[in-house]
């Protein structure tokens, strides 16, 4: 099965908020409410953001949240700060013959 | 609070093998699903393999089905990936990761910072 869908790049300014939008099919995004966000800051480890379509981790920033609708996952970041400029992964559950897929990336950039 | 350590990785040649290990710590490992997930020189991550806590119920990629398996030791707190017939794609930087707890074990939670395999002649 192929990569999940993200925009390549996405911009904002400090302050404003910004969408990334992740595009799956009815065999995984569509089908589960397990899709998962991750960011990662050059040279890092990913970071898990969000889990389970919305659910923030503790220590998580409540300036990030996520939706979905049909076979659209979202990650919205708001109040955009310096330090949010990193590389944003979605990842969905596929069911138990793909298992889990991940999307291609976007690299935000914060102007 | 959660450690995740990989080491073993290194230069290989095409078809050759090597073993990674990831030290885990901070956390009761046996509770833990377990998983490895790689990231080739400025591309994105790929989902590898999965281990159950017991070790019972294991899944693989298709791009590593039959070349890779993944193991675990509870007794060291360790998880491993053995991969064998290595190629040039399989160059990444290789990633342990915590699966999180709860009903729905498809995300991870924690990172290890990743080790480096370089396949090439």
């Amino acid at each position: 099965q192929s990569a999940l869908t993200q925009p390549a790049s996405v911009s904002g300014s400090p302050g404003q908020s910004i969408t990334i939008s992740c595009t799956g099919t009815s065999s995984d995004v569509g089908s589960y409410n397990l899709v998962s966000w991750y960011q990662q800051h050059p040279g890092k480890a990913p970071k898990l953001m969000i889990y389970e379509v919305s659910k923030r981790p503790s220590g998580v920033s409540n300036r990030f949240s996520g939706s979905k609708s049909g076979n659209t996952a979202s990650l919205t970041i708001s109040g955009l700060q310096a330090e949010d400029e990193a590389d944003y992964y979605c990842c969905s559950y596929a069911g138990s013959s793909t298992f889990v897929l991940f999307g291609g990336g976007t690299k935000l950039t914060v102007l | 609070q959660v450690q995740l350590v990989e080491s073993g990785g290194g230069l290989v040649k095409p078809g050759g093998s090597l073993r990674l290990s990831c030290a885990a710590s901070g956390f009761t490992f046996s509770d833990y699903y377990m998983s490895w997930i790689r990231q080739a020189p400025g591309k994105g991550l790929e989902w590898l393999s999965y281990i159950s806590s017991s070790g019972g119920t294991i899944y693989y990629a298709d791009s590593v089905k039959g070349r890779f398996t993944i193991s675990r030791d509870n007794a060291k707190n360790s998880l491993y990936l053995q991969m064998n017939s290595l190629r040039a794609e399989d160059t990444a930087v290789y990633y342990c990761a915590r699966v999180g707890s709860g009903t729905w074990r498809y995300y991870f939670d924690y990172w290890g910072q990743g080790t480096l395999v370089t396949v090439s002649s």
